[in-house]
C-alpha cells in the first residue's frame, strides 16, 4: 500500500538556519503531495500542495519539489524563526481518496 | 476563509461509555473524514464518507465506531464502548471535488478515556 516516510526528528535549529525535513513515499499510481503543520496544541494546518511531477508548492517560505524520479517531496525553509517550531507532517493522496501521512518531525528552533 | 468546526474541543468519558464527536464540515464540501492521532504518535486514517456512505474505512474502525451525516451539516463520529485505548485527538476533514485535493482539518477533539 502507500506509505511515507519522513526523516525522525527532532531537528534543533537556530533561528535563521537553513531547514530540510526529508520525505519520500511510496504509491501505486500518481499521487498529490502535501505538507501539514501541527503548532502545539493545535490541529493539522495545510502548509504546502503539489499534485504533479515537478510542482512546487511554496507558502510562508517554505517550499517543497515533486521530484518523481526519487518519490521525494522535501521541505525546505532558507530562514527559520522561532515560531516555526512545530510538527511537520509529510502526506500523500491519490485520486483523492484518504491522506496517508507520515510519521511527523518536530522542529524546534532556538532564538 | 472557511473553516471545519469540532465540538467538543476536549471529552473525558468512563470507559465502556458511548461518546459522540461532532464535525460541521465546510459548506460546499463533498467529501468528509476521520482521523485520529494518539498522543506523540502519526495520524491515522478512520473512515472515509460521500453520498451518505462510507466510501472507505480502516482496519482500526471497526464495529465500536460509526459515522453519519444527520442532516446537511453535521457529520459525527461514534464510538460505541469507549476502551482506554481510544483515548486520543480526533480530527475531521473534508475536502471539495476541485482537482487539487484540498482537505481542511479542524481543530480536533481530544478524546479522554479514563
Amino acid at each position: 500500500g502507500d506509505s511515507v516516510t519522513q526523516m525522525e526528528g527532532p531537528v534543533t535549529l537556530s533561528e535563521e538556519a537553513f531547514l530540510t525535513i526529508n520525505c519520500t513515499y511510496t504509491a501505486t499510481g500518481y499521487p498529490s503531495l502535501f505538507w501539514y503543520v501541527q503548532y502545539p496544541g493545535e490541529g493539522l494546518q495545510l502548509l504546502l500542495k503539489a499534485t504533479k511531477a515537478d510542482d512546487k508548492g511554496s507558502n510562508k517560505g517554505f517550499e517543497a519539489t515533486y521530484r518523481k524520479e526519487t518519490t521525494s517531496f522535501h521541505l525546505e525553509k532558507g530562514s527559520v524563526q522561532v515560531s516555526d517550531s512545530a510538527v511537520y507532517f509529510c502526506a500523500l493522496s491519490e485520486r483523492g481518496n484518504k491522506l496517508v501521512f507520515g510519521a511527523g518531525t518536530i522542529l524546534r528552533v532556538k532564538s | 476563509e472557511p473553516e471545519v468546526t469540532q465540538t467538543p474541543s476536549h471529552q473525558v468519558t468512563q470507559m465502556g461509555q458511548e461518546v459522540i464527536l461532532r464535525c460541521v464540515p465546510i459548506s460546499n464540501h463533498l467529501y468528509f473524514y476521520w482521523y485520529r492521532q494518539i498522543l506523540g504518535q502519526k495520524v491515522e486514517f478512520l473512515v472515509s464518507f460521500y453520498n451518505n456512505e462510507i466510501s472507505e474505512k480502516s482496519e482500526i474502525f471497526d464495529d465500536q465506531f460509526s459515522v453519519e451525516r444527520p442532516d446537511g451539516s453535521n457529520f459525527t463520529l461514534k464510538i460505541r464502548s469507549t476502551k482506554l485505548e481510544d483515548s486520543a485527538m480526533y480530527f475531521c476533514a473534508s475536502r471539495g471535488q476541485t482537482g487539487d485535493y484540498g482537505y481542511t482539518f479542524g481543530s480536533g477533539t481530544r478524546l479522554t478515556v479514563v
